[in-house]
């Protein structure tokens, strides 16, 4: 069974630009996650969702915002990049509210 | 306002040595705490779920239990592939989001 899926693996972007990262979740998993890991702040919820509808929001700036297609797939945006948002943004499935299943994570460089 | 807290932040062991990693946990309606090893620049990897105090689940070398208010990860004469940030998360009332705690980096020396 492939496990979840996040593209691109490393992105140097400037500041003011703007990214997508996208997640590919476990084959059956309806809800996904997306995480910000920085060493200083560690693992912290960005938002979630199920069935294409955001669920649950962390404490993050508009500038952070994410969808999910009919497939499960999913996409996070952040617009006007800042210097702050270099991190690993990792992107979580889960079949429903149980145990989580991690990606790789995207790093995301900020410059 | 829902919060983990993992102690010690970092731990060196030989290998052999077996010791224990904590997690402190308060969270409105706990539906589940879960355990993740993670590798530098890669994501977490499952390791546990519990669900209710008492309960207890083991994995080769190590054993994770569950109280009202705190976890434990035993670990069993560890080795140096044991090295890696073991974190801690738990799932409350708020749909899936899961709050983490801060991690314990353990190294195993040979």
């Amino acid at each position: 069974k492939a496990g979840v899926t996040q593209t691109p693996r490393y992105l140097i972007k400037t500041r003011g630009q703007q990214v997508t990262l996208s997640c590919s979740p476990i084959s059956g998993h309806r809800s996904v996650s997306w995480y910000q890991q920085t060493p200083g702040q560690g693992l912290q919820f960005l938002f979630e969702y199920f069935s294409e509808t955001q669920r649950n929001k962390g404490n993050f700036p508009g500038r952070f915002s994410g969808r999910q297609f009919s497939n499960s797939r999913s996409e996070m945006n952040v617009s006007t990049l800042e210097l702050g948002d270099s991190a690993l943004y990792l992107c979580a499935s889960s079949p429903s509210n149980r145990e989580a299943f991690f990606g790789q994570g995207t790093r995301l460089t900020v410059v | 306002e829902d919060q983990v807290t993992q102690s010690p932040e970092a731990l060196r062991l030989q290998e052999g040595e077996s010791s224990s990693l904590n997690c402190s946990y308060t969270v409105s309606g706990l539906r589940g705490l879960f355990w993740y090893r993670q590798d530098p620049g890669k994501g977490p990897e499952f390791l546990f779920t519990l669900y209710s105090a008492g309960e207890e689940k083991e994995k080769e070398r190590l054993k994770a239990t569950l109280t009202k208010k705190e976890s434990f990860l035993h670990i069993t004469a560890p080795k140096p592939e044991d090295s890696a940030t073991y974190l801690c998360a738990v799932l409350g009332n708020q749909g899936g989001k899961l709050i983490f705690g801060q991690g314990t980096e353990l190294s195993v020396k040979p």
